[in-house]
C-alpha cells in the first residue's frame, strides 16, 4: 500500500531563516507530488506541483522553491522566511486520475 | 478558482443523515466531481468521487442532478468524528486540484 510521509510535523523559525521540508511517498513510482498551503481559517492553496524528477511547476510566485532531486522525494525550501510563509504545509500525490492523498501536514510558524 | 459553490456552514444532529450541497453549474463534460474532507489540523482525506451517476462508498452517497450543475454529499448517519471541513472539487484528472474554502459540518450531539 501507498504512504506519504512528512517531516517535520510542527516548526518554529526565526524570520529571515531558511527552510527545508520534506516529503517521501512509498509503495509507487512516478506520482506526481504536490505541495500546498493553508493559512489559518482559509482553504489549501496549491504552491508547486512535479510530474517528474527534477520539474517543477510553480503556481504561486513567492519566496518559496521546491526541488524533486528523486522520484519520491519533494523538498519545500524558502532561503528567508517571512512572517506571511506561517502556515499548515500539505504534500499530495496522485498517479494518473486517481484521486490525491495527502500527507500529515506541517505546522509552520515564522517569529 | 475552486468552479464550485458551497454554504460556509452547516450543522448536523449526531445520528442523523448530513447532507452536504455543491453548486458547480460550469462543470465541463469530462469534469468528475471529487468530495475530500479535512479534519482540524490534518490533510484532507478522500470521500467519494462520480461523473454522472450516484456512487456510494462505505463513507457516503454522492447525488448529481441530471444536468450535473449541482450534487449533493451525504453522510447517512452522522458521527461526532464527522466534524470537519468538507470540500467539493471539479477535476478532469489531468490539471490540478483546486480546493475552495468548503463547508464546515458541526456534529452536535
Amino acid at each position: 500500500s501507498q504512504t506519504i510521509h512528512q517531516w517535520p510535523a510542527t516548526l518554529v523559525q526565526p524570520v529571515g531563516s531558511p527552510l527545508s521540508l520534506e516529503c517521501t511517498v512509498e509503495g509507487t513510482s512516478n506520482p506526481n507530488l504536490y505541495w500546498y498551503r493553508q493559512a489559518a481559517g482559509r482553504g489549501l492553496q496549491l504552491l508547486f506541483y512535479s510530474v517528474g524528477i527534477g520539474q517543477i511547476s510553480s503556481e504561486v510566485p513567492q519566496n518559496l522553491s521546491a526541488s524533486r532531486p528523486q522520484d519520491r522525494q519533494f523538498i519545500l525550501s524558502s532561503k528567508k522566511l517571512l512572517l506571511s510563509d506561517s502556515g499548515f504545509y500539505l504534500c499530495a500525490w496522485r498517479q494518473g486520475v486517481q484521486e490525491q492523498f495527502f500527507g500529515p501536514g506541517t505546522r509552520l510558524t515564522v517569529l | 478558482d475552486a468552479k464550485t459553490t458551497q454554504p460556509p456552514s452547516m450543522d448536523c444532529a449526531e445520528g442523523r443523515a448530513a447532507n452536504l450541497p455543491c453548486n458547480h453549474s460550469t462543470i465541463s463534460g469530462n469534469e468528475y466531481v471529487y468530495w475530500y474532507r479535512q479534519i482540524h489540523s490534518q490533510g484532507p482525506q478522500y470521500i467519494i468521487h462520480g461523473l454522472k451517476n450516484n456512487e456510494t462508498n462505505e463513507m457516503a452517497s454522492l447525488i448529481i442532478t441530471e444536468d450535473r450543475k449541482s450534487s449533493t454529499l451525504i453522510l447517512p448517519h452522522a458521527t461526532l468524528r464527522d466534524t470537519a471541513v468538507y470540500y467539493c472539487i471539479v477535476y478532469d484528472g489531468a490539471n490540478n486540484l483546486f480546493f475552495g474554502t468548503g463547508t464546515r459540518l458541526t456534529v452536535i450531539p
